[in-house]
């Protein structure tokens, strides 16, 4: 059982280039979601989906867009890279909190 | 506005002693709290959690005990291991009234354990 993959594990844009964060599960659960860590801070979160087709906003939405076409899919969009962008990026889904998210590992992004 | 705060940024511990990590939050409306821990280069994992009905949990070395009337929980590790070194979110959300499946997290607190 994979769990939730997240590719790419690293990644260097410049300011201004495009790029998608992909994030897979394999559990069948509903609700998934994109947090940034930046240093010293906490997970922030940017959207989260509760089943396929449905997106919302979370605390930091500016500069990323998402899309959810199927239950397994969840991929984050960054258009025009800006240095405040540069932090690492992780996917996480849940069917229910009593055993919390299952996250993956993560996608660290710089942007130059 | 920081609604979880983790105000110790590190802390160390002696292998055997306990260890114990502090949390306190001020939306009066999370009921349901959970601690995650993570190594670097990692994704965080799901450690234990707790309702609001509770004040106590316990899931063998690890004991969170949450203090309703002064919005605090603490995450007691009993006894302590070196591979037990880890950065430990704690993390809040509203269960109650519906379909609130957003987790709010304080910034971690880095958990060295001595040999």
């Amino acid at each position: 059982n994979a769990g939730v993959t997240q590719t790419p594990k690293f990644r260097i844009l410049k300011i201004g280039q495009s790029m998608t964060l992909q994030c897979a599960q394999d559990m069948n659960h509903n609700y998934m979601y994109w947090y940034r860590q930046d240093p010293g801070m906490g997970l922030k979160l940017i959207y989260y989906s509760v089943g396929a087709g449905i997106t919302d906003k979370g605390e930091v939405p500016n500069g990323y867009n998402v899309s959810r076409s199927t239950t397994e899919d969840f991929p984050l969009r960054l258009e025009l890279a800006a240095p405040s962008q540069t932090s690492v990026y992780f996917c996480a889904s849940t069917q229910s909190f009593l055993g919390g998210y299952t996250f993956g590992s993560g996608t660290r992004l710089t942007v130059v | 506005d920081q609604q979880v705060k983790q105000n110790s940024p590190s802390l160390s511990v002696q292998e055997g002693r306990i260890s114990i990590l502090n949390c306190d939050y001020t939306n009066s409306m999370f009921d349901y709290f959970l601690w995650y821990k993570k190594y670097p280069a990692e994704g965080p994992t799901f450690l234990i959690s707790i309702s609001s009905i509770k004040d106590k949990n316990e899931d063998g070395r690890f004991t969170v005990f949450l203090n309703k009337s002064a919005k605090h929980l603490s995450l007691h590790i009993v006894p302590s291991q070196p591979g037990d070194s880890a950065v430990y979110f704690c993390a809040a959300s509203v269960q109650s009234g519906g379909s609130n499946y957003k987790l709010t997290f304080g910034k971690g607190t880095l958990l060295t354990v001595n040999p």
